[in-house]
């Protein structure tokens, strides 16, 4: 049974620092490609960040490339983000997915509120 | 970036009716590879998203078959052929084809 299980959210200052992981299981991260999706409070979803199955090619938008980095430890099979110099406007639930194209399978979602 | 549209951005529906949204984007969704990567996923409150189909028109496991997707190139509808009080919530369309990724708005399905 594929499961994903989100952590490392919770409150930080403005210009603050977190990192996300997400633990895989029933498949592995590194031969599906994997994506992060946040949903701000009452707001659709927003792609955040994918990395590639094969090679790790790494995708970002443009409201978070440069601040955020994605990665993957494939013996933990565990993804990653590191989330830097965060803004208000970051507040949300994000979400791991598995795939980057076809993302069928979601996390449960762990919460980041910027706030000072 | 490429634009997806969902509409309408409101859908109430009596029981036992049929649903329709439709999902257009502003380029095509037609990959290098000749894939159609467009899909469907839909959110109960409090809950995480499910997708429902993928590549257009393929319905995942356990999906009933009252959901159906069409579409091509930059048009795309999702069906639902008689909706059930279980199907409100969110529809979202997104599209996995050009970088960055895009999702539609999304449509609330409500039961009238």
């Amino acid at each position: 049974e594929v499961q994903l299980l989100e952590s490392g959210g919770g409150l930080v200052q403005p210009g603050g620092s977190l990192r996300l992981s997400c633990v895989g299981s029933g498949f592995s991260i590194s031969s599906s490609g994997m994506t992060w999706v946040r949903q701000a409070p009452g707001m659709g979803l927003e792609w955040v960040a994918s990395i590639s199955a094969t090679f790790g090619n790494t995708y970002y938008a443009d409201s978070v490339k440069g601040r955020f980095t994605i990665s993957r430890d494939n013996s933990k099979n565990t993804l990653y983000l590191q989330m830097d110099s965060l803004r208000a406007g970051d507040t949300a639930l994000y979400h791991c997915a598995k795939g980057t194209s076809n993302v069928d399978f979601w996390g449960q979602g762990t919460l980041v509120t910027v706030s000072s | 970036d490429v634009v997806v549209t969902q509409s309408p951005l409101s859908l109430p529906v009596t029981l036992g009716q049929p649903a329709s949204i439709s999902c257009r984007s502003s380029q095509s969704l037609v990959s290098s590879d000749g894939n159609t990567y467009l899909n469907w996923f839909h959110q109960r409150p409090g809950q995480s998203p499910r997708r429902l189909i993928y590549k257009v028109s393929n319905r995942d496991s356990g999906v009933p078959d009252r959901f159906s997707g069409s579409g091509s190139g930059t048009d795309f509808t999702l069906k639902i052929s008689r909706v059930e009080a279980e199907d409100v919530g969110v529809y979202y369309c997104m599209q996995g084809t050009h970088w960055p990724r895009t999702f539609g708005q999304g449509t609330k399905l409500e039961i009238k």
